[in-house]
């Protein structure tokens, strides 16, 4: 069955490391999310990709970074992890074939990242 | 500024009792209303959606949510909870290119 993995689902890490989430879907969608979820703010996306090659920052983009070499892809990456990154990261596909804002969202299973 | 407000960040609640999350939006132009739900160690899946048409949606497992223009709202009902829906509760809405979430509502229904 085609699926949206993340991984690894468990991080712990050390400020200023750099830190990379994978994200892989199966589901050949063009569309990919990152959201992070925190107590008391619900989702917040972090950088969206609409294909191969396009990224585009999201509302809390600041200390990361993403790119898309193929359709499958989008991995995370912290350039230098910092403590206030410490939080739950969900990544998320939808098809990319209808108007954008009429399409439902596959998530993830979820990363857990700590940094001490 | 696109933004949801989810009324209610934690819900206690009985089996049988009856349920509505309140969702609240502000946006300008046209917007397409979801809720998802987050189970215990699950992943985030949709539960209905409103693009047009009938205001009054009916989602997976008994959930219907009511979009009223006027009041910017689109909130979640189920009219007898089960201890199964014990869960997270998540309003989302889509404007333009961009998807905002609420910061969720978390159920809590005693057996």
């Amino acid at each position: 069955d085609a699926e949206i993995t993340q991984s690894p689902r468990h991080k712990i890490t050390e400020t200023g490391r750099q830190v990379t989430l994978a994200c892989h879907q199966t589901w050949n969608h063009n569309n990919m999310f990152w959201y992070r979820q925190d107590l008391g703010h619900g989702l917040r996306l972090i950088h969206y990709s609409y294909g191969v090659q396009d990224t585009n920052k999201g509302e809390v983009s600041d200390g990361y970074s993403v790119s898309r070499s193929n359709t499958e892809d989008l991995p995370l990456t912290l350039e230098s992890a910092a403590s206030s990154q410490t939080s739950v990261y969900f990544c998320a596909s939808s098809p990319g074939l209808a108007g954008v804002s009429q399409e439902t969202q596959y998530f993830g299973p979820g990363t857990r990242l700590l940094v001490l | 500024a696109q933004s949801v407000s989810q009324h209610n960040h934690h819900v206690i609640l009985s089996e049988a009792a009856s349920l509505e999350l309140g969702c609240n939006y502000s946006y300008g132009g046209t917007v397409n209303l979801f809720w998802y739900v987050q189970y215990p160690g699950q992943h985030l899946q949709l539960l209905l959606k409103y693009f047009s048409g009938d205001p009054l949606v009916k989602g997976i497992k008994g959930f219907e949510a009511e979009f009223i223009k006027s009041k910017f709202s689109f909130n979640l009902r189920k009219p007898s909870v089960q201890w199964s829906d014990t869960a997270e509760y998540f309003c989302a809405v889509m404007g333009g290119f961009k998807t905002i979430f609420g910061a969720g509502t978390r159920l809590f229904v005693k057996a």
